[in-house]
């Protein structure tokens, strides 16, 4: 399944270090999400953009900051994180923001040092 | 508060018949989805139930009841490769009454021999 595509897979960083991280999907969809993955806890949903327009954001650090150009691509800028910060940054997509099957990418696995 | 309830592990044998049980609590109810995740992987839809009842899709089923909060996912003829984590999400309001997802804990299903 290449619906959604994420770069890179594996990626660790340094606290001072600045990085993105790339989702691209290829369904036609409009909504776009990003959820952080981190172990003993549930799907923590961070970002949501409907249509390019960020919908919801979930008390997010700013030190995570969300771009969508397009209904197609979108980055999750990355800077000044903290060790806690380490974990499986999904993205996925659905038609429309609002009942629809979301369809996930495989994933970051991230490491802040 | 929104949560959702289902348990951790799970073992079963080759060839048998598991049931994976969700409750659930949300602000508002739209539909529940269960998404399986094998280690490493993006999670991959299963089902989708909006209304009360079975829905039979191969050799797993969704039951749903909205009363009583309440979902199971059944797998029979289970097979190794269904060993993954099986995640419930229930369909609620969040803030600024946007659709969200109220995602479980996963439960860790073993397939033996």
């Amino acid at each position: 399944e290449t619906g959604v595509t994420q770069t890179p897979r594996h990626l660790v960083m340094g606290m001072t270090n600045k990085k993105s991280l790339k989702c691209e999907q290829h369904l036609g969809h409009n909504a776009m999400y990003w959820y952080k993955q981190s172990a003993k806890k549930p799907l923590e949903l961070m970002f949501v953009y409907n249509f390019k327009e960020q919908t919801e954001n979930n008390s997010v650090p700013s030190r995570f900051s969300p771009e969508c150009p397009n209904s197609s691509h979108l980055f999750l800028h990355l800077h000044t994180l903290q060790p806690e910060d380490s974990a499986l940054y999904l993205c996925a997509s659905s038609a429309r923001a609002t009942g629809d099957t979301q369809y996930f990418g495989p994933g970051t696995r991230l490491t802040v040092l | 508060g929104q949560n959702i309830d289902q348990p951790t592990e799970m073992t079963a044998t080759e060839g048998a018949i598991v049931q994976i049980n969700c409750t659930y609590q949300t602000s508002g109810f739209n539909g529940l989805f269960w998404y399986q995740q094998h280690a490493g992987e993006a999670p991959t839809f299963l089902s989708y139930n909006v209304l009360d009842g079975l829905e039979e899709k191969g050799r797993f089923s969704s039951f749903l009841s909205r009363s009583k909060g309440y979902s199971y996912l059944l797998l029979k003829e289970l097979q190794m490769k269904d060993s993954a984590s099986y995640l419930c999400a229930a369909e609620g309001y969040g803030a600024g009454n946007n659709r969200k997802l109220i995602w479980g804990l996963g439960t860790s299903l073993a397939v033996n021999p």
